[in-house]
This record gives structure tokens, C-alpha cells and sequence, in this order.
């Protein structure tokens, strides 16, 4: 079975600072990844996503992530954090068969401190 | 623009009242799935169509069940609603040819008193 851990539950960070979130995935092939983030009382928006290739992947509004088979790891990262950047964010695993069912992480709350 | 809707964003609900949730999509797409979020806690999957096949997961409870009327729309019926069925429910579309991408509505928040 897929499993997804988000080992942090909140994290802070300064406005400017650099920023990283965990994430380790469980699952018997290549797997597909994702991370979303979700604001307040809305739904979910897709930053990136990994399926081959090219192991650091870009997304949108500044994210990159990082595929590493060796450590089952799939960490979120981005250079310089705005206080716009606070809200949840959920690593997901799909697996290849045309289309997904996706196991979401837990979650990891960021805060942004002035 | 092309859009996951769902509608009420807002619902409330009486213990034991019987309670439907909306979604409709102008992707196209021919996979809908509808979630489960509890406060502070992951999505989690209740069921999802593949056109028009039902996939219910293993742990939804039977008071969950869903239509799909045609592509665009898809509804969440709980016929029984308790306190612990009080959550967001979010309805997402997705399809073999966008890369296994989910597209997710803004969510109903349903409040059951």
C-alpha cells in the first residue's frame, strides 16, 4: 500500500529566509508525486509534480522540489519565502495506471513570520 | 475558464437529515473523485467515477453514496448525517491525458448540528 509522511506538522519561517518541507513517500514502483497547497478554507492547487526524468522539478510561484529515490524523498523547497506563501501543504502519491487515486500526507502548516 | 465548481460552499445540515453536495467541471475530464477533509487533516478519498464506473473505497462508510448523472456532474449524497460528518468535502476531475494532474473545486464546508 502507498503511504505518504509529512514528519512536520507547523513550521516557521522569516519572510526572505529559505524554506524546506519534508516528505517521504512508501510505494513498490515508481511513483508518481505531487505537492498541493491549500489557503484557508479553499480547495487545493497543484505546485508541481514528478513522474520521470529530471529529478529536481520546478513549479509555480517559486517551488522546486526534489526526487530521491534512495531516500524515498520528495522535500519542497524554495529560495526565499513571502508571507503570501503561508497555508497547508500536502505531498501526494500516485501510482502509474492511467489515471490516479492519490494518499495525501498529513500536511505541513507554514507560518510566516515578519 | 475551464473550472472544478461545487456547490453549496456552504452547508448546514441537522443531525440524521439527509444532505447533497454538488460538483460540476468544464474540463471535460472523465475522472471525478470526491474527498473527505477533516479539520487539520488530510483529504482522504471517499470514492471516484472512471467515466461512468463507480470506485468506492474500502473504509467509506455506507452512509456515503454518489451520482453521476453525465461527464460534467457529480454528486455527494450523505443520507444520514452524524456530528463526525461534519468536514470539507472537496470534489476533484482529472484524465489519462493530464498526466495524472487533479483538479480540485474550492470545496463545501458542511456543518452538521
Amino acid at each position: 500500500a502507498q503511504s505518504v509522511t509529512q514528519p512536520d506538522i507547523h513550521i516557521t519561517v522569516s519572510e526572505g529566509a529559505s524554506l524546506e518541507l519534508r516528505c517521504n513517500y512508501s510505494y513498490g514502483a515508481t511513483p508518481y508525486l505531487f505537492w498541493y497547497v491549500q489557503s484557508p478554507g479553499q480547495g487545493l492547487q497543484l505546485l508541481l509534480k514528478y513522474f520521470s526524468g529530471d529529478t529536481l522539478v520546478q513549479g509555480i510561484k517559486g517551488f522546486e522540489a526534489e526526487f530521491k529515490r534512495s531516500q524515498s524523498s520528495f522535500n519542497l523547497r524554495k529560495p526565499s519565502v513571502h508571507w503570501s506563501d503561508a497555508a497547508e501543504y500536502f505531498c501526494a502519491v500516485g501510482g502509474n495506471s492511467g489515471y490516479s487515486t492519490l494518499t495525501f500526507g498529513k500536511g505541513t502548516m507554514l507560518l510566516v513570520s515578519p | 475558464d475551464a473550472m472544478v465548481i461545487q456547490n453549496p460552499r456552504y452547508q448546514v445540515t441537522q443531525f440524521g437529515k439527509p444532505v447533497t453536495l454538488s460538483c460540476s467541471q468544464t474540463l471535460n475530464h472523465n475522472v471525478m473523485y470526491w474527498y473527505q477533509q477533516k479539520s487539520s487533516q488530510a483529504p482522504k478519498l471517499l470514492f471516484h467515477y472512471y467515466d461512468k464506473d463507480f470506485n468506492n473505497e474500502a473504509d467509506t462508510p455506507d452512509n456515503f453514496q454518489s451520482r453521476r448523472p453525465n461527464t460534467s456532474f457529480c454528486f455527494l449524497d450523505i443520507r444520514s448525517p452524524g456530528l463526525g460528518d461534519a468536514a470539507m468535502y472537496l470534489c476533484a476531475t482529472s484524465t489519462r491525458t493530464s498526466g495524472h494532474k487533479q483538479y480540485f473545486g474550492p470545496g463545501t464546508r458542511l456543518t452538521v448540528t
